[in-house]
């Protein structure tokens, strides 16, 4: 069962673009976490949201957590190749496991 | 500080075969956790361990077996391996079960022919 669907699964984009990701569920999650994983390494952590309606800034990336703790989205301002990855949503459930989204690969065409 | 290490780094494995993934992590973690990342379909929870000689089911447990006899490893076997459990496996730690942080080891690239 997969609880979490991600899309678009790819964007290509071109250098100083900007550029959103959605993670949405049909479940409510206690916190939701952004992961960002290059090639042949494991995901890491960028950023974790808590409360219903939280935004986070991480220099120029804005991850937002849904009003009903059910959604998030990832926005990119100004996209640089050093961006580019695979970036996966994961909710926290109260039994504290945690399910991954399906990922979106993001390629920042210089 | 090497945080979590895997071995081996990949493996090409016949169908039948008993097979061990090693994790071994150093940062003191009480919880360990084991995933496989399948193409569109994001990382699966396999087995979990809460602590040091606890262990629970994940998402996907069928054809896996864990144990913690430590703190620090978490072994993951497959005892008779099948071609659907190709897949890369990741190894993760996190200081206490909930934790908002789970720290990944770098995988291991399993076929399974």
């Amino acid at each position: 069962t997969q609880l979490l669907e991600q899309s678009p699964q790819f964007l290509s984009i071109q250098e100083g673009e900007n550029l959103t990701v959605y993670c949405n569920s049909s479940s409510v999650f206690s916190s939701l976490q952004w992961y960002r994983q290059e090639p042949g390494e494991g995901p890491v952590l960028l950023v974790t949201v808590v409360t219903g309606g939280e935004v986070k800034k991480l220099k120029r990336l804005t991850f937002q957590f849904g009003d009903a703790r059910k959604d998030s989205s990832l926005h990119i301002t100004a996209a640089q190749p050093g961006d580019t990855g695979l970036y996966l949503c994961a909710g926290l459930t109260g039994a504290n496991n945690l399910f991954f989204g399906t990922g979106t690969r993001l390629t920042v065409i210089p | 500080i090497a945080g979590i290490t895997q071995a081996p780094t990949s493996q090409i494995l016949a169908a039948g075969r008993r097979m061990t993934l090693r994790c071994t992590q150093d940062m003191r973690h009480n919880a360990m956790y084991w995933y496989r990342q399948d193409l569109g379909l994001g990382l699966r929870l396999i087995h979990y361990s809460n602590t040091a000689g606890t262990t629970g089911k994940g998402e996907v447990p069928d054809g896996y077996s864990v144990s913690r006899a430590n703190t620090d490893d978490f072994p993951l076997t497959l005892a008779s391996a099948v071609p659907s459990q190709t897949s890369v496996y990741f190894c993760a730690s996190s200081d206490y079960p909930g934790s908002y942080e789970q720290y990944f080891g770098p995988g291991t690239r399993l076929t399974v022919t």
